[in-house]
C-alpha cells in the first residue's frame, strides 16, 4: 500500500492567497484526520471524518479554514484567506474503525509558508 | 478532556547507552496511551500503544513502555540506543471510552543520539 498521500509536500504562497492541501487516505480506511503542526503549539488536531461526515472540527482555528471530504478516497483542507500565522506542517492522518481503536497512519505533510 | 506533558523538550545521548523519555499524562477517565516516532521530513509513525492488559508495552525498533496508573505516567525506553534513533519522540492520550477517537499530543521530545 503507497500509504497516507498528501499534496502539495511543499507550498510557499503569500499572504491572503488561498492554499488548498490535499489528501488521499489508505484504501479502506473510513476515518481521517487533519493536523497542524507548530513550534509553539506542537500537533493539534483541526478536524476528522468518519465515513466522510465531519464528525468533529472544535480545532478549526477560524472560519478561514474549511475542510470537506466529497469521497472516502479524497479529502480537502482548505486556507482563505492565508495569513503568516497559518505557517506550519500540515498532516494528514487515517484509520480503519473496525478495529478497537486502530492505528492512525499519518502522511509525509504538507509544509507551509505563508510569506 | 485529556491532556499530556512530556517533561523533556530535547534529550542527548551517546550510542549504546539506555534512555528514558518522560511522558505524564491527565484525565478524568481511563485512557489509552501511544508513542509515536517523527523522524525528519517524515510523518509520524506508531512506535506502540497501550489499550490494557499487561502494563509493559513493547513496540517496535527495540522500544517499550510501561504504564503507570497510579503516577499517571509512560514513559519510553530503549536499554541501548542506535543513531539511527535521533527522532523526535511523542507521547498521545485518547480517551477509552467509547464515542471519542481524538488524539491528544504532548510537545514532543527530541532524542539526539551522538557517537
Amino acid at each position: 500500500d503507497a500509504g497516507v498521500i498528501q499534496s502539495p509536500r511543499h507550498e510557499v504562497t503569500e499572504m491572503g492567497q488561498e492554499v488548498t492541501l490535499r489528501c488521499k487516505p489508505i484504501s479502506g480506511h473510513n476515518s481521517l484526520f487533519w493536523y497542524r503542526q507548530t513550534m509553539m503549539r506542537g500537533l493539534e488536531l483541526l478536524i476528522y471524518f468518519n465515513n466522510n461526515v465531519p464528525i468533529d472540527d472544535s480545532g478549526m482555528p477560524e472560519d478561514r479554514f474549511s475542510a470537506k471530504m466529497p469521497n472516502a478516497s479524497f479529502s480537502t483542507l482548505k486556507i482563505q484567506p492565508s495569513e503568516p500565522r497559518d505557517s506550519a506542517v500540515y498532516f494528514c492522518a487515517s484509520r480503519t474503525t473496525q478495529g478497537r481503536l486502530e492505528t492512525q497512519y499519518f502522511g509525509p505533510g504538507t509544509r507551509l509558508l505563508v510569506l | 478532556a485529556q491532556s499530556v506533558t512530556q517533561l523533556d523538550s530535547q534529550v542527548p545521548v551517546f550510542e549504546e547507552a539506555p534512555v528514558e523519555l518522560r511522558c505524564n499524562y491527565s484525565s478524568s477517565v481511563s485512557v489509552y496511551l501511544f508513542w509515536y516516532v517523527q523522524y525528519p521530513n517524515q510523518g509520524l509513525q506508531l512506535l506502540l500503544k497501550y489499550l490494557s492488559g499487561s502494563t509493559l508495552v513493547k513496540g517496535i525498533n527495540g522500544f517499550e513502555a510501561e504504564f503507570n496508573k497510579s503516577q499517571t505516567s509512560f514513559h519510553l525506553r530503549k536499554p541501548s540506543v542506535h543513531i539511527s534513533d535521533t527522532a523526535e519522540y511523542f507521547c498521545a492520550v485518547s480517551s477509552s471510552q467509547g464515542g471519542s477517537e481524538k488524539l491528544v499530543f504532548g510537545k514532543g521530545t527530541k532524542l539526539t543520539v551522538n557517537p
